[in-house]
Order: C-alpha cells, then structure tokens, then sequence
C-alpha cells in the first residue's frame, strides 16, 4: 500500500490550491479516504472524508464550505480542493485509508504528507 | 461533540522503562473507535493500536492497549530507542467524526 501526496507549495490568503493523492497497492474503488493535516509544531487535525464510492462526505467545520473532497476512482487518485485560504490552513496534509470492521474504526495507511503554506 | 484530553503531555523515561500514556474522552465511547498513533519527527502518524487493545500489523507486543468508556490507556514495557515519539489517541466511529486528543511525547531522559 503507498499514498503519495502531491500539489503543496506557497499561497497568498484568499486563493485556492489542490491537493492529489495518489494510491496503489490496493482496491483504491473499494476504500473510503482521510485527509488530516498538521500546522507545524501542532497536533493532528482531521479535515474531512469521501466514502468509497464519492456517494458521501463529512468535513472538519474549520474548513466546511471552504475544501472539497473528491476522488477519480478510474486513476487511483483522491484530491483536496482548497479554496479561501487562510494563514490558519498552513499545515502539512496527509490522506489516510479509511478502514471500518466490526473489531475497530481507524486510519491504517498514511501518505508522507504534502506541505502547504499559506502567506502574503 | 467528545473531546479526548492526553495526559502527561510529555513523560521523561529511559530506554528499557515503561510507559503509561492517558486518553480521557469526555463521554463514554465505545472501545470499538478508540485508536492509538505514533508519530516520529518528519514522519506521517503509524497506527499502533485500533479497537482501544488489538495490536496493528507489526507493531511488538511490547505495545498494549486498554481501557473502556472514558478512560483509555496505551502500554509500553521495555520503552525501545525507536519507541520514543508522540502518540495520539483517535475516536472515530458511528456518529463520531475522527477527533484526535492533543498527543503525548514520550522523550528520552
């Protein structure tokens, strides 16, 4: 199993960026997937789901209505798109396979994250 | 929506120690969707425990989890050099998005 993340850099508040995560090594049509991020120094902050299929999606209310998660199951590829920036979204971004079974609900792979900063 | 508070923030402890690290959530949650990370500096979060005891693939079973309702604990005997990192507790289950407590780092004294 990899995810490879991809598409981070520098940004002025206000504008967009989109993130990609590419995965292999598994049924990427039959998981669901994270994005979580980390400001630097702090904790892990999760940001928002897809299910497997793009049929439903939950978001961190920091970034509801602002971040879209989508997925191309044809290329093996979930995305974050960012909109509004904000200095308080500068953190590292990280996509996690999602796993739910009857023994526990958890992240069981993660990419090596992608850094974004936001700034003027 | 639960919180989940981490406590100590940091623990001091020499390889071959043992460490004890809290995870309080602010109702009960079933154990189910209790996880446990660890973090190295410069490295994504690796799962050690799920379902708040069952051991992740390859992790030593000097790592042991426990707990129930508000209160979880994870367990490292024999603290190895490579052990010495931040832990993160996670809830996430039915009707609970994933939250993550504040971590853990567990340093070498």
């Amino acid at each position: 199993v990899q995810l490879v993340e991809s598409g981070g850099g520098a940004v002025q508040p206000g504008r967009s960026l989109r993130l990609s995560c590419a995965a292999s090594g598994f049924i990427f049509s039959n998981y669901g997937m994270h994005w979580v991020r980390q400001a630097p120094g702090k904790g892990l902050e999760w940001v928002g789901f897809l299910w497997y299929d793009g049929s439903n999606k939950d978001y961190a209310d920091s970034v509801k209505g602002r971040f879209t998660i989508s997925r191309d199951n044809s290329k093996n590829t979930l995305y974050l798109q960012m909109n509004s920036l904000r200095a308080e979204d500068t953190a590292v971004y990280y996509c996690a396979r999602d796993v739910v079974e009857s023994s526990g609900w958890y992240l069981d792979y993660w990419g090596q994250g992608t850094l974004v900063t936001v700034s003027s | 929506e639960i919180v989940l508070t981490q406590s100590p923030g940091t623990l001091s402890l020499s390889p071959g120690e043992g460490a004890t690290l809290s995870c309080r959530a602010s109702r009960s949650v079933s154990s189910t969707y209790l996880a446990w990370y660890q973090q190295k500096p410069g490295q994504a979060p690796r799962l050690v425990i799920y379902g708040a005891s069952r051991r992740a693939t390859g992790i030593p079973d000097r790592f042991s989890g426990s707990g129930s309702g508000t209160d979880f604990t994870l367990t490292i005997t024999r603290l190895e050099p490579e052990d010495f990192a931040v832990f993160y507790c996670q809830l996430y289950g039915s009707s609970h998005p994933v939250t993550f407590g504040g971590g853990t780092k567990v340093e070498i004294k």
